[in-house]
Protein backbone atom coordinates (compact mmCIF):
# COMPACT_ATOMS: atom_id res chain seq x y z
CA UNK A 1 0.00 0.00 0.00
CA UNK A 2 2.87 2.00 -0.83
CA UNK A 3 2.12 6.07 -1.25
CA UNK A 4 4.51 7.03 -3.59
CA UNK A 5 6.59 3.93 -5.32
CA UNK A 6 9.52 4.68 -7.90
CA UNK A 7 11.66 2.24 -9.44
CA UNK A 8 14.57 0.87 -9.58
CA UNK A 9 15.85 1.69 -5.78
CA UNK A 10 19.69 1.54 -7.28
CA UNK A 11 21.06 2.21 -10.49
CA UNK A 12 24.11 1.84 -11.41
CA UNK A 13 24.86 2.14 -14.94
CA UNK A 14 27.94 3.84 -17.30
CA UNK A 15 28.67 6.93 -19.36
CA UNK A 16 26.79 7.28 -22.38
CA UNK A 17 23.79 5.04 -21.27
CA UNK A 18 20.42 6.15 -21.68
CA UNK A 19 18.39 4.28 -18.81
CA UNK A 20 14.88 5.15 -17.24
CA UNK A 21 13.17 5.58 -13.53
CA UNK A 22 9.42 4.63 -12.96
CA UNK A 23 6.94 6.36 -10.35
CA UNK A 24 3.57 5.92 -9.04
CA UNK A 25 1.21 7.27 -6.39
CA UNK A 26 -1.94 5.73 -5.72
CA UNK A 27 -3.13 8.90 -3.47
CA UNK A 28 -5.33 10.69 -6.12
CA UNK A 29 -2.86 12.94 -6.40
CA UNK A 30 -3.09 15.39 -9.14
CA UNK A 31 0.75 16.89 -9.29
CA UNK A 32 3.46 14.89 -9.24
CA UNK A 33 7.64 16.08 -9.56
CA UNK A 34 11.07 14.54 -10.11
CA UNK A 35 13.48 16.43 -7.37
CA UNK A 36 17.22 15.98 -7.50
CA UNK A 37 19.27 15.62 -4.27
CA UNK A 38 22.90 16.04 -5.10
CA UNK A 39 25.89 14.86 -2.80
CA UNK A 40 25.76 18.40 -1.04
CA UNK A 41 21.88 16.77 -0.01
CA UNK A 42 20.66 19.81 -1.48
CA UNK A 43 17.14 19.45 -3.10
CA UNK A 44 16.44 20.64 -6.24
CA UNK A 45 13.24 20.58 -8.09
CA UNK A 46 13.55 19.25 -11.95
CA UNK A 47 9.73 18.66 -13.31
CA UNK A 48 6.25 19.13 -12.37
CA UNK A 49 3.28 18.11 -14.26
CA UNK A 50 -0.20 18.70 -13.34
CA UNK A 51 -2.68 15.84 -14.36
CA UNK A 52 -0.56 15.10 -17.23
CA UNK A 53 0.13 18.64 -17.97
CA UNK A 54 3.74 19.83 -17.64
CA UNK A 55 3.53 23.06 -15.46
CA UNK A 56 7.59 23.25 -14.35
CA UNK A 57 10.22 22.54 -16.15
CA UNK A 58 13.69 24.00 -14.27
CA UNK A 59 16.73 24.25 -16.21
CA UNK A 60 17.70 20.94 -16.80
CA UNK A 61 19.35 19.73 -19.84
CA UNK A 62 17.53 18.19 -22.70
CA UNK A 63 19.14 14.80 -21.84
CA UNK A 64 16.27 14.14 -19.19
CA UNK A 65 12.60 13.68 -20.65
CA UNK A 66 9.68 13.02 -18.15
CA UNK A 67 6.73 11.77 -19.26
CA UNK A 68 3.28 11.65 -17.50
CA UNK A 69 1.48 8.58 -19.34
CA UNK A 70 -1.56 9.22 -16.83
CA UNK A 71 -2.27 11.66 -13.28
CA UNK A 72 -0.84 8.47 -11.29
CA UNK A 73 2.47 7.73 -13.22
CA UNK A 74 5.36 10.26 -14.09
CA UNK A 75 8.73 8.20 -15.42
CA UNK A 76 11.82 10.24 -16.07
CA UNK A 77 14.19 9.20 -19.29
CA UNK A 78 17.74 10.18 -19.51
CA UNK A 79 19.78 10.26 -22.39
CA UNK A 80 23.71 9.54 -22.42
CA UNK A 81 24.32 9.98 -18.59
CA UNK A 82 27.47 11.51 -17.26
CA UNK A 83 28.95 11.37 -14.21
CA UNK A 84 27.50 14.68 -12.89
CA UNK A 85 24.09 12.49 -13.59
CA UNK A 86 24.93 10.90 -10.17
CA UNK A 87 22.85 11.30 -7.26
CA UNK A 88 19.55 10.69 -5.48
CA UNK A 89 16.52 10.90 -7.24
CA UNK A 90 12.46 12.05 -5.82
CA UNK A 91 9.62 11.29 -7.00
CA UNK A 92 6.86 13.09 -4.96
CA UNK A 93 3.07 13.89 -5.53
CA UNK A 94 1.00 16.65 -3.62
CA UNK A 95 -2.60 17.28 -4.05
CA UNK A 96 -4.13 19.22 -7.24
CA UNK A 97 -5.56 22.73 -7.64
CA UNK A 98 -7.33 24.67 -5.15
CA UNK A 99 -9.66 28.15 -5.72
CA UNK A 100 -9.26 29.96 -8.36
CA UNK A 101 -7.28 27.14 -10.38
CA UNK A 102 -3.91 27.75 -8.59
CA UNK A 103 -1.82 24.78 -7.65
CA UNK A 104 -2.88 23.93 -4.51
CA UNK A 105 -0.22 24.58 -2.33
CA UNK A 106 -0.13 21.24 -0.24
CA UNK A 107 2.71 19.27 0.81
CA UNK A 108 5.31 16.73 -0.67
CA UNK A 109 4.53 12.95 -0.37
CA UNK A 110 7.72 11.65 -1.36
CA UNK A 111 8.89 8.48 -2.77
CA UNK A 112 12.14 6.57 -1.35
CA UNK A 113 14.31 7.75 -4.48
CA UNK A 114 16.31 6.65 -6.48
CA UNK A 115 20.33 6.31 -6.23
CA UNK A 116 21.66 6.47 -9.46
CA UNK A 117 25.33 6.39 -9.92
CA UNK A 118 27.11 6.70 -13.59
CA UNK A 119 30.68 5.17 -13.64
CA UNK B 1 19.51 35.89 -1.75
CA UNK B 2 18.62 32.68 -1.22
CA UNK B 3 15.15 31.90 -1.56
CA UNK B 4 15.21 29.81 1.74
CA UNK B 5 18.14 30.39 4.43
CA UNK B 6 19.14 27.81 7.10
CA UNK B 7 21.63 28.19 9.79
CA UNK B 8 24.65 26.04 8.66
CA UNK B 9 26.82 23.55 10.52
CA UNK B 10 25.15 20.35 12.43
CA UNK B 11 23.19 21.13 15.67
CA UNK B 12 23.93 18.73 18.75
CA UNK B 13 21.48 18.97 21.03
CA UNK B 14 21.58 17.24 24.52
CA UNK B 15 19.14 14.25 24.75
CA UNK B 16 15.85 16.08 26.85
CA UNK B 17 16.62 19.47 25.56
CA UNK B 18 14.99 21.62 23.21
CA UNK B 19 16.14 21.91 19.93
CA UNK B 20 15.77 25.45 17.66
CA UNK B 21 15.85 25.51 14.24
CA UNK B 22 15.81 28.66 11.98
CA UNK B 23 14.83 29.36 8.60
CA UNK B 24 14.39 32.96 6.69
CA UNK B 25 13.01 33.42 3.06
CA UNK B 26 13.20 36.10 0.57
CA UNK B 27 10.09 36.35 -1.35
CA UNK B 28 7.46 38.26 0.73
CA UNK B 29 4.22 36.64 -0.83
CA UNK B 30 5.35 33.41 0.25
CA UNK B 31 1.90 31.25 1.71
CA UNK B 32 3.32 28.18 3.22
CA UNK B 33 5.48 26.71 4.99
CA UNK B 34 6.77 23.31 5.77
CA UNK B 35 9.37 21.20 7.63
CA UNK B 36 10.82 17.96 6.33
CA UNK B 37 12.80 15.59 8.35
CA UNK B 38 14.80 13.25 6.38
CA UNK B 39 16.99 10.55 7.76
CA UNK B 40 20.37 9.58 5.96
CA UNK B 41 19.63 7.84 3.15
CA UNK B 42 16.21 8.26 2.80
CA UNK B 43 13.26 10.60 1.51
CA UNK B 44 11.93 13.47 3.11
CA UNK B 45 8.88 13.82 5.57
CA UNK B 46 6.52 15.97 6.10
CA UNK B 47 6.36 17.06 10.21
CA UNK B 48 4.74 19.88 10.11
CA UNK B 49 3.09 22.64 7.92
CA UNK B 50 2.02 26.49 8.90
CA UNK B 51 0.31 28.75 6.75
CA UNK B 52 -0.36 32.31 9.15
CA UNK B 53 1.62 33.99 11.69
CA UNK B 54 1.67 32.44 14.95
CA UNK B 55 2.61 29.04 16.59
CA UNK B 56 1.57 25.69 15.91
CA UNK B 57 2.28 22.92 17.68
CA UNK B 58 2.16 19.19 17.10
CA UNK B 59 3.52 16.67 19.43
CA UNK B 60 6.79 17.64 20.39
CA UNK B 61 7.18 19.59 17.64
CA UNK B 62 6.09 23.84 17.71
CA UNK B 63 6.36 25.78 14.05
CA UNK B 64 6.48 29.16 14.38
CA UNK B 65 5.57 31.97 11.59
CA UNK B 66 6.57 35.32 11.15
CA UNK B 67 5.37 37.17 7.85
CA UNK B 68 6.94 40.29 9.03
CA UNK B 69 10.39 39.07 9.49
CA UNK B 70 10.22 36.66 7.12
CA UNK B 71 11.27 33.72 9.20
CA UNK B 72 9.66 30.75 10.08
CA UNK B 73 11.14 28.22 12.98
CA UNK B 74 10.87 25.04 14.36
CA UNK B 75 11.43 23.79 18.25
CA UNK B 76 11.88 20.27 19.02
CA UNK B 77 11.18 19.73 22.88
CA UNK B 78 12.52 17.08 24.65
CA UNK B 79 15.10 15.48 21.99
CA UNK B 80 15.39 12.26 21.58
CA UNK B 81 18.12 10.51 19.83
CA UNK B 82 15.71 9.55 16.90
CA UNK B 83 14.84 12.91 15.97
CA UNK B 84 18.59 13.00 14.88
CA UNK B 85 18.20 14.09 11.15
CA UNK B 86 18.06 16.28 8.29
CA UNK B 87 15.33 18.76 8.72
CA UNK B 88 14.74 20.81 5.73
CA UNK B 89 12.71 24.31 5.86
CA UNK B 90 10.52 24.44 2.73
CA UNK B 91 8.74 27.63 1.52
CA UNK B 92 5.85 27.60 -1.37
CA UNK B 93 4.69 30.52 -3.17
CA UNK B 94 1.87 30.80 -5.35
CA UNK B 95 2.92 33.98 -7.12
CA UNK B 96 4.81 31.46 -9.44
CA UNK B 97 1.35 30.16 -10.67
CA UNK B 98 2.25 26.62 -9.68
CA UNK B 99 3.17 24.23 -7.06
CA UNK B 100 6.76 25.63 -6.86
CA UNK B 101 8.66 24.85 -3.72
CA UNK B 102 11.79 26.44 -2.99
CA UNK B 103 14.17 24.19 -0.13
CA UNK B 104 16.83 24.96 2.32
CA UNK B 105 20.19 22.78 2.61
CA UNK B 106 18.47 21.69 5.52
CA UNK B 107 19.97 21.35 9.51
CA UNK B 108 21.60 18.36 10.88
CA UNK B 109 20.66 17.86 14.57
CA UNK B 110 22.42 15.53 16.55
CA UNK B 111 20.44 14.37 19.42
CA UNK B 112 23.90 13.44 21.80
CA UNK B 113 22.10 10.96 24.80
Amino acid sequence: DTAVSQTPKYLVTQMGNDKSIKCEQNLGHDTMYWYKQDSKKFLKIMFSYNNKELIINETVPNRFSPKSPDKAHLNLHINSLELGDSAVYFCASSQGRGAGGRVYNSPLHFGNGTRLTVT
Amino acid sequence: QKEVEQNSGPLSVPEGAIASLNCTYSDRGSQSFFWYRQYSGKSPELIMSIYSNGDKEDGRFTAQLNKASQYVSLLIRDSQPSDSATYLCVVNNPNYGNNRLAFGKGNQVVVIP
